[in-house]
């Protein structure tokens, strides 16, 4: 079955630490797309790329950083510059703009 | 930018009542819309989009909206709600061309009581 698979559905962090979420898709979808959910927030925009090997900041790309060598691949790092890690965050991917298919999540915890 | 409001932060209704589920958007030309649905610890899903025509939409389990583009609304309806359809719902707007990311709304939390 098609979709997209995101790695591990929890994540713990320690303080100081960066952490790369893994955002993998057999859709052959030319965008991929990373947001963070917090309660009462809605879905922020972190980074998307609409074509390997490009990427462009979203509204909340600080203390964050991502890679698209491969179309399949998108991973999402979060360094130890973003002060609220805390969330659940969503992978996704478009092939026109007709909506998104979603991965099941990861949430990100520090301890 | 495009900025997306979502009025009802929770939403409490008995099964069997009706909902409306108000949704804003804030953007200068042409735009695509959705609704999208996250069960309690699932995936988010597509409830019902629009692009052009019919401003009337119809989605899954019996969900439909209404474009009205003189008020920047595209609000979610349902006739009679279940209890399985508590969820939090999401509304989101992209620029009507070009793959450009989703915009979307805060959310709003609905709860179905019997």
């Amino acid at each position: 079955d098609g979709g997209i698979t995101q790695s591990p559905k929890y994540l713990f962090r320690k303080e100081g630490q960066n952490v790369t979420l893994s955002c993998e898709q057999n859709l052959n979808h030319d965008a991929m797309y990373w947001y963070r959910q917090d309660p009462g927030q809605g879905l922020r925009l972190i980074y998307y790329s609409q074509i390997v090997n490009d990427f462009q900041k979203g509204d909340i790309a600080e203390g964050y950083s991502v890679s698209r060598e491969k179309k399949e691949s998108f991973p999402l790092t979060v360094t130890s510059a973003q002060k609220n890690p805390t969330a659940f965050y969503l992978c996704a991917s478009s092939q026109s703009n007709y909506g998104y298919t979603f991965g099941s999540g990861t949430r990100l915890t520090v301890v | 930018a495009q900025s997306v409001s979502q009025h009802n932060h929770h939403v409490i209704l008995s099964e069997a009542a009706s909902l409306e589920l108000g949704c804003n958007y804030s953007y200068g030309g042409t735009v695509n819309l959705f609704w999208y649905v996250q069960y309690p610890g699932q995936h988010l899903q597509l409830l019902l989009k629009y692009f052009s025509g019919d401003p009337l939409v119809k989605g899954i389990k019996g969900f439909e909206a209404e474009f009205i583009k003189s008020k920047f609304s595209f609000n979610l309806r349902k006739p009679s709600v279940q209890w399985s359809d508590t969820a939090e719902y999401f509304c989101a707007v992209n620029a009507y061309s070009g793959n450009t990311p989703l915009v979307f709304g805060k959310g709003t939390r609905l709860s179905v009581i019997a």
